[in-house]
């Protein structure tokens, strides 16, 4: 079946700095991926997504790759801040249904 | 953007009772909602699909009979879970989708419930 693996946290750096949370999946098919965040007391919020191989998602700073020849959907961003600090997960869908497959989260923790 | 809103936040209840949990579509109406599970450092489990109107789809290994499932209007769904125990004790979250500020087929999710079952 469907999965997602995703570094695991907790993640903590400094302001400015670079970051990467690796996203590995398996799927059938060809998945669309996706990113959400989870800011402290909310929901979670739908950050990027791609939907077909080479493309890049982007939003806020943040980009990612869908890179079908490693089956990998990394998130990056040049230079952090604050208020990036989150939750991040890394989720698919396949098979043209609209179920959610999610990775374990990679909480991110971003001081001044 | 579109908000949905679960309640309650917290509950924290005895062995044996039920409890309820709602997640509400605030500014636009869910066709489905999707619950999901999430336990300490694991992702969120999908456990059952609810369209308004009909019946909810569980999936494998979610006990229909302890996890009720009620969409009655296109923006309210509730969780009830039945006969509480310890091992229900977990983080439930709620995912809607519809049509939101011309976003059709964007998933929206809850804050999530935290259960305790003493």
């Amino acid at each position: 079946g469907d999965s997602v693996t995703q570094m695991e946290g907790p993640v903590t750096l400094s302001e400015e700095a670079f970051l990467t949370i690796n996203c590995t999946y398996t799927a059938t098919g060809y998945p669309s991926l996706f990113w959400y965040v989870q800011y402290p007391g909310e929901g979670l919020q739908l950050l990027l997504k791609a939907t077909k191989a080479d493309d890049k998602g982007s939003n806020k700073g943040f980009e990612a790759t869908y890179r079908k020849e490693t089956t990998s959907f990394h998130l990056e961003k040049g230079s952090v801040q604050v208020s990036d600090s989150a939750v991040y997960f890394c989720a698919l869908s396949s098979g043209g249904n609209e179920k959610l497959t999610f990775g374990t989260g990679t909480r991110l923790t971003i001081i001044p | 953007g579109a908000v949905v809103s679960q309640h309650p936040s917290r509950v924290i209840c005895k062995s044996g009772t039920s409890v309820k949990i709602e997640c509400r579509s605030l500014d636009f109406q869910a066709t489905t909602m999707f619950w999901y599970r999430q336990f300490p450092k694991q992702s969120l489990m999908l456990m059952a699909t609810s369209n308004e109107g009909s019946k909810a789809t569980y999936e494998q290994g979610v006990e229909k009979d302890k996890f009720l499932i009620n969409h009655a209007s296109l923006t309210l769904s509730t969780l009830t879970v039945t006969s509480a125990h310890p091992e229900d004790s977990s983080f439930y979250i709620c995912s809607a989708r519809g049509l939101a500020g011309g976003r059709t087929g964007e998933l929206f999710f809850g804050e999530g419930s935290r259960l305790t079952v003493l």
